[in-house]
């Protein structure tokens, strides 16, 4: 079973500040893609940053950017110039060819940015 | 505009009835997925469905049922086995099973609360 793991369930950053929310994951496949959602207080979910395992160049969105690190199995992101339409959940997920193509979601972290 | 639709915004239960949860999409997207939020659970999936007439049960599909007899359309009906079923329902789906690195486009979500 492929299992995903946000080890930090809440998190606070000020206004223009830099955030890292972390992320690993489990698995044994060798090719799979990595998602970083985002879901506002109107619970809409929200793409944020995608990485396809086997690209070495950790993808970049703007202000958002991961630090993917295959052989310890860490998917981070990372928020520039933090603003306050930040704050919301943030999920990690994780997607393989031998999984079924579902979807593997992390538990959420809770981003508070404060003004 | 294209996207996902779920109705109703909220839903109320009584204990012993089936209710059913609607979920629409006008993306042409072969793919769809239920997924269950609960508050410190993340995401977990309930159904999901490749293509019209088939579809495979997720983690968590005890108490719930589906069915996908056109390509826009993946409801989902919550049962009475369903022992405990408050929570934030979300509904997405993708645009081909193949797609790995295709994100999940959601619906807004359906709330039900039991009374």
């Amino acid at each position: 079973a492929q299992t995903v793991t946000q080890s930090q369930p809440e998190m606070s950053v000020q206004e223009a500040e830099t955030v890292t929310l972390s992320c690993t994951y489990d698995t044994s496949e060798n090719n799979y893609y990595l998602f970083w959602y985002k879901q506002p207080p109107s619970r809409q979910m929200i793409l944020v940053i995608r990485q396809e395992a086997y690209k070495q160049q950790n993808a970049t969105e703007n202000r958002f950017s991961v630090n993917f690190q295959k052989a310890a199995k860490s998917f981070s992101l990372k928020i520039s110039d933090s603003q306050l339409g930040d704050t919301a959940m943030y999920f990690c997920a994780f997607r393989a060819p031998l999984t079924g193509n579902q979807f593997y979601f992390g538990t959420g972290t809770s981003l508070t940015v404060i003004p | 505009d294209g996207g996902i639709t779920q109705s109703p915004k909220y839903l109320f239960r009584k204990e012993g009835q089936n209710v059913t949860l609607s979920c629409e999409q006008n993306l042409n997207h072969d793919a769809m997925y239920w997924y269950r939020q609960d508050p410190g659970q993340g995401l977990r999936l309930i159904y999901y469905s490749q293509i019209v007439n088939d579809f495979q049960k997720g983690d968590i599909a005890e108490g719930y049922s589906v069915s996908r007899e056109k390509k826009e359309s993946f409801p989902l009906t919550v049962t009475s086995a369903q022992k405990n079923p408050t929570a934030f329902y979300l509904c997405a789906s993708t645009p081909s099973p193949g797609g790995l690195l295709e994100t999940q486009y959601f619906g807004p979500g359906t709330r039900l609360l039991v009374l």
